[in-house]
């Protein structure tokens, strides 16, 4: 069965600084994607970036870029210039490729950007 | 744009009582759509989805229930609640790239 980890339940960074967020993923599958989302205080869930299992770019969105090993089942968040407004929970999500309906999402780290 | 919707956003009911969520989504027709559940410092459980009018696809089994009556539309329902019930739920809707769209959420208390 596909599973997601998040083993930092929190992290702290100093504003501009660029921090890391870990996820790791099990799957024997070949084809999956993977997802990152972010939940603020409010508890809407924000998607942020995608990335599917044959893509050989690391994708990227602004200020987000997730650093994909695939021989490692890696697929960490990279963060860069932290903002204030950056604080929030942060979920990695994985779709397997028998039912790509389905997401399963990690427990989640706690970012907190600090001045 | 695609907008979805969820009411209400807030919920205290009491144990035993009826359950009903709504869910609505603008701007796109005959979207995949998904009821998530998320205990308090937990992950997204999965709990239903659909990919058309009456097709409900449960993932896990429990006290609660899901229709959807029209094309954008998607409701959470239950005869009875249980205190296990509480939590925050969040609908979502799938865009083309899989990626997954959520509404506001509604947080339901149960006494």
């Amino acid at each position: 069965a596909q599973k997601i980890t998040q083993t930092q339940p929190g992290m702290f960074v100093q504003e501009k600084e660029a921090v890391t967020l870990d996820c790791t993923y099990d799957t024997s599958d070949q084809s999956y994607g993977l997802f990152w989302y972010k939940q603020p205080s409010s508890g809407e869930m924000i998607f942020l970036i995608y990335q599917g299992s044959y893509d050989e770019q690391n994708a990227t969105e602004g200020r987000y870029s997730l650093n994909f090993q695939k021989a490692r089942k890696s697929a960490n968040l990279v963060i860069s210039a932290s903002q204030l407004g950056d604080s929030a929970m942060y979920f990695c999500a994985m779709s397997p490729p028998e039912n790509t309906d389905k997401l399963i999402f990690g427990t989640g780290t706690r970012l907190q950007v600090f001045p | 744009s695609q907008t979805i919707h969820q009411w209400p956003a807030t919920l205290v009911q009491p144990v035993g009582s009826p359950l009903s969520l709504e869910c609505t989504v603008e701007g796109t027709s005959n979207p995949n759509l998904y009821w998530y559940r998320q205990a308090a410092g937990r992950g997204l459980q999965l709990l239903f989805y659909s990919v058309g009018i009456g097709q409900i696809s449960s993932e896990v089994p429990q006290n609660l229930s899901a229709s959807r009556p029209q094309d954008r539309q998607f409701i959470l329902s239950s005869k009875k609640l249980l205190l296990s019930d509480s939590g925050f739920y969040l609908c979502a809707w799938r865009a083309d790239g899989g990626e997954q769209y959520f509404g506001p959420g509604t947080r339901l208390t149960v006494t």
